[in-house]
């Protein structure tokens, strides 16, 4: 499975944007890029996921390298409630029921 | 609507006691994913159902470990003769809705709260 890279944690401000990388130097042409996060004692849920384009949904927004190695989860006014683990995961676009492979993923912490 | 539910929210058991978990997906959803997730990682995933069928083991640590869903629907994970390193939360999630045409809708996977297991 191509791997994800991202940093252990990070720290923001409340209602101050913040920008979560990740690398994903080995993505195929079919690979989706997908974000979910876990809020604390609660199962991971999904945030949003792209392909090539810059995506956004109510919840937060993507940018996508135009190489497609790596992309950026942006949350454009952080809340306590987005304090929680955010996973960056490739997901094949033919397997529509693949698993999802998680790495370790970033822990977000919001200061009030 | 009803998310998925998995039951009991916690679970300890003794070591060598045998355990079930129970998933209720969304309704209408085609496939079923378990995963384990132990302290400080990201979940990992066991196995995977499309309906009934169980077309994805791959990921049970032994054969201690089993997972049915006999109906397409509600999901059992089992595990005989527990063990300490069993210890850990179990997720379930579903995905898919197929169309009436049997075109495939969404590839988003909903998880339940999962069930943390604690062996003794």
């Amino acid at each position: 499975d191509a791997k994800t890279t991202q940093p252990n944690s990070m720290e923001s401000n409340e209602e101050e944007p913040v920008h979560l990388p990740c690398n994903h130097s080995t993505i195929s042409g079919t690979d989706y890029i997908h974000w979910y996060r876990q809020l604390p004692s609660q199962g991971p849920e999904y945030v949003i996921h792209g392909l090539t384009s810059n995506v956004n949904n109510r919840m937060a927004s993507l940018a996508i390298a135009e190489d497609r190695k790596s992309s950026t989860l942006i949350l454009h006014r952080a809340t306590l409630r987005d304090a929680a683990v955010y996973y960056c995961i490739l997901c094949p676009i033919t397997g529509a029921n693949s698993k999802l492979t998680f790495g370790k993923g970033i822990t977000l912490s919001v200061r009030p | 609507g009803a998310g998925v539910s998995q039951s009991p929210r916690y679970k300890v058991a003794k070591r060598g006691q045998d355990v079930a978990l129970r998933c209720d997906p969304i309704s209408g959803h085609v496939s079923l994913f378990w995963y384990q997730q132990a302290l400080g990682q990201g979940p990992e995933f066991l196995t995977y159902f499309q309906n009934e069928a169980q077309l994805d083991k791959s990921g049970l640590p032994s054969d201690r470990f089993f997972a049915e869903r006999p109906e397409g629907s509600v999901s059992t994970l089992k595990i005989q003769r527990t063990q300490q390193e069993d210890s850990a939360v179990y997720l379930c999630a579903s995905s898919l809705r197929v169309g009436t045409l049997g075109e495939v809708i969404g590839n988003i996977q909903y998880f339940g709260a999962g069930t943390r297991l604690s062996v003794l």
